[in-house]
């Protein structure tokens, strides 16, 4: 257990549904983040959140939403994915000071496959 | 945000020190080293971070030049469970939120 805590551990859902990704950290950290891991493909920063701010939206289709209502939750909402969404998503947080971060604690991830 | 290479992949034995070598040529004079270690399906966890010199910890060890261009990430005697991909990532001191940017990592497979 890394202190941040994903849910559910594997998804599987139809291109007409809609889910959501929960992610939770007690680790006082103050910035969490999404990133999207397919198949042989590096770790693609999705948002960033600061102090429950979106301060980053790394050109992600509207299909996906996210929402931070206080610096312990994050959530991923999902509709209308496409098959080619089907990845490991990660959630991060990290405390940021006035020098910078030092380091991300990642959940285990969401595996989510699009059917 | 500087680039990092770092080889695809290594093959070690237990037992073996084990050195994997990233080069940065474009880091910044704020910039920190920072490495991780991921096993399949799951996220990548924190393993060390430097700025010059060494660094070390109960897991590894970090050697960083004088012209911070480029680092090795030692892993002394690793076992089996040590194979998993090591990422190396350079980032910003000081930025309005640092976030790191992920490449493909090295590969690193312990064989008995």
């Amino acid at each position: 257990e890394t202190g941040v805590t994903q849910t559910p551990r594997h998804l599987v859902m139809g291109m007409t549904n809609k889910k959501s990704l929960k992610c939770e950290q007690h680790l006082g950290h103050n910035a969490m983040y999404w990133y999207k891991q397919s198949a042989k493909k590096p770790l693609e920063l999705m948002f960033v959140y600061n102090f429950k701010e979106q301060t980053e939206n790394n050109s992600v289709p509207s299909r996906f939403s996210p929402e931070c209502p206080n610096s312990s939750h994050l959530f991923l909402h999902l509709h209308t994915l496409q098959p080619e969404d089907s990845a490991l998503y990660l959630c991060a947080s990290s405390q940021e000071r006035d020098r910078g971060n030092y380091g991300y604690t990642f959940g285990s991830g969401t595996r989510l496959t699009v059917v | 945000l500087a680039k990092t290479t770092q080889p695809i992949s290594m093959d070690s034995y237990e037992g073996q020190e084990v050195n994997i070598t990233c080069s940065h040529n474009n880091i910044a004079t704020n910039d920190y080293i920072t490495w991780y270690q991921q096993f399949p399906s799951q996220g990548p966890r924190f393993i060390i971070q430097g700025y010059k010199t060494k660094v070390t910890n109960e897991v590894a060890s970090l050697f960083i030049p004088a012209d911070r261009k480029s680092s090795t990430l030692s892993l002394p005697r690793v076992s089996l469970s040590d194979t998993a991909v090591y990422y190396c990532l350079v980032g910003r001191e000081g930025s309005t939120l640092g976030r790191l940017y992920f490449g493909r990592g090295t590969q690193l497979t312990v064989w008995p």
